[in-house]
C-alpha cells in the first residue's frame, strides 16, 4: 500500500504570497489531519477533514485553510504569508486508530 | 488548553543500556495516547496505540505502559541500538476525530 505523499517536498515565499500545499492519504483512509512544526512551538493540529468536512480545527489563524476532494486528497493554504509561518507542514492520514504521517512540506517564508 | 509533558527533554545511553520515558497528559476526556518515533529526516512513525487503562504494548525491544487515572504513560527501551536514536513523541486524543495534542518528544541519542 502506498503512503502518505505530500507535495511540494520544499517551497520558498515571500511575505504576502500565498501557498498551497497537497496531501494525497492512503487508500481508503477518509480523514486527513494537518499539523505544523516549529522548532518553538512542536508540533501543532491546524485542522481534520473527513468525508470532505472540516471535523476538528486548531488554534491557527484564519490565514490558513484548508479542503478536502472527494477522493479524500486535502490541500491546505496560506494566505498572505508571515516570516513566522516557516515550518514544516506534515499531513496524516488515518484508518481506524492511527495515523500515518507524510514526509512532509519545507516552507521557508523570507 | 491540554497539556501534554514528556521528560526528560533529552537523553543519551550506551549501547545495551535499557531506558525509559514519561508522557504525562490531563486525565480528564482521556480517548486514546499515541507514541510516535521521529528519525531525522523521515516521517513520524507510530509505535502504539493505546486506549486502556492499564494497557501494556510491545514492539520488539520497545513497550508501553499506560495509566489513564493518573494521566501518564511510560515507553521503555531495552538493550539500546544506534538505530533507536530518534525522538520519541507522545500524543493525546480526547475524541471525537483525530486531534492529536503532542508533547515536546524525548531525543534519545544512543552512542556506541
Amino acid at each position: 500500500k502506498a503512503g502518505v505523499t505530500q507535495t511540494p517536498r520544499y517551497l520558498i515565499k515571500t511575505r504576502g504570497q500565498q501557498v498551497t500545499l497537497s496531501c494525497s492519504p492512503i487508500s481508503g483512509h477518509r480523514s486527513v489531519s494537518w499539523y505544523q512544526q516549529t522548532p518553538g512551538q512542536g508540533l501543532q493540529f491546524l485542522f481534520e477533514y473527513f468525508s470532505e468536512t472540516q471535523r476538528n480545527k486548531g488554534n491557527f489563524p484564519g490565514r490558513f485553510s484548508g479542503r478536502q476532494f472527494s477522493n479524500s486528497r486535502s490541500e491546505m493554504n496560506v494566505s498572505t504569508l508571515e516570516l513566522g509561518d516557516s515550518a514544516l507542514y506534515l499531513c496524516a492520514s488515518s484508518g481506524l486508530d492511527t495515523q500515518y504521517f507524510g514526509p512532509g512540506t519545507r516552507l521557508t517564508v523570507l | 488548553i491540554l497539556n501534554v509533558e514528556q521528560s526528560p527533554q533529552s537523553l543519551h545511553v550506551q549501547e545495551g543500556d535499557s531506558t525509559n520515558f514519561t508522557c504525562s497528559f490531563p486525565s480528564s476526556n482521556f480517548y486514546a495516547l499515541h507514541w510516535y518515533r521521529w528519525e531525522t529526516a523521515k516521517s513520524p512513525e507510530a509505535l502504539f496505540v493505546m486506549t486502556l487503562n492499564g494497557d501494556e504494548k510491545k514492539k520488539g525491544r520497545i513497550s508501553a505502559t499506560l495509566n489513564t487515572k493518573e494521566g501518564y504513560s511510560y515507553l521503555y527501551i531495552k538493550g539500546s541500538q544506534p538505530e533507536d536514536s530518534a525522538t520519541y513523541l507522545c500524543a493525546f486524543i480526547t475524541g471525537g476525530g483525530n486531534k492529536l495534542t503532542f508533547g515536546t518528544g524525548t531525543q534519545l541519542k544512543v552512542e556506541l
